[in-house]
């Protein structure tokens, strides 16, 4: 089945503790992205890859790093997390090395951070 | 940068009414994309709008790309349950960032 996977799906930590969120498609796609979700503000995108080693930021990436090593996994990085990174994560990827076309999103990740 | 801004945030229809969401740009856009987001679920694509003017029709939904491509339009006719969930709309200004509005909520009075 086509789809994009992410892992993993509920995390609760506390304020420094690393932690990676995973993001894999096996649809062979282009360009992948992280965004985040908060009420009231939408989705709001995070870091986008048009392809293998290449990474850009997206409208909020201050706390969040990527990484782009192969086509199929995109794992969103945070290095000392915070509170106010307390929301709901999703990866998406799209056929194209652009955001012009249909973007699959995975499941999400709620994420806490005490 | 760009900004997307999407109206009314939350909108409560009667079942068999009809509704529109708004979507407008700051600036012009490469193209549009509309997805919905059901109750505890994940976005899925809609539609994607590209020519000034057009107008794409799914059924009971139809899509409008303004003619300056700076405002676009969901319109639901005879709403139904299954209608309920949230309504993004994404702007596309440069072809590798997508700037999503903040979503119109629909929920529905059988």
């Amino acid at each position: 089945e086509a789809q994009v996977t992410q892992n993993p799906r509920y995390l609760i930590t506390v304020t420094g503790k690393k932690l990676t969120v995973t993001c894999s498609q096996n649809m062979n796609h282009e360009y992948m992205s992280w965004y985040r979700q908060d009420p009231g503000l939408g989705l709001r995108q995070i870091y986008y890859s048009m392809n293998v080693e290449v990474t850009d930021k997206g409208d909020v990436p201050e706390g969040y790093k990527v990484s782009r090593k192969e086509k199929r996994n995109f794992p969103l990085i945070l290095e000392s997390p915070s509170p106010n990174q307390t929301s709901l994560y999703f990866c998406a990827s799209s056929p194209q090395p652009s955001s012009y076309n249909e973007q699959f999103f995975g499941p999400g990740t709620r994420l806490t951070v005490l | 940068g760009q900004q997307v801004m999407q109206i009314p945030q939350y909108q409560h229809v009667q079942e068999g009414e009809d509704f529109t969401t708004y979507c407008n740009s700051s600036t012009t856009l490469s193209n549009i994309q509309w997805y919905k987001q059901r109750p505890g679920g994940h976005p899925v694509f809609l539609i994607q709008l590209v020519k000034s003017g057009e107008v794409k029709k799914q059924k009971r939904l139809t899509f409008q790309f303004g003619e300056a491509k700076k405002n676009s339009s969901l319109h639901i006719t005879a709403t139904q349950t299954t209608d309920v969930g949230t309504y993004f709309c994404a702007g596309d200004e440069n072809d590798y960032k997508l700037s999503f509005g903040a979503g119109t909520t629909v929920t529905v009075r059988a």
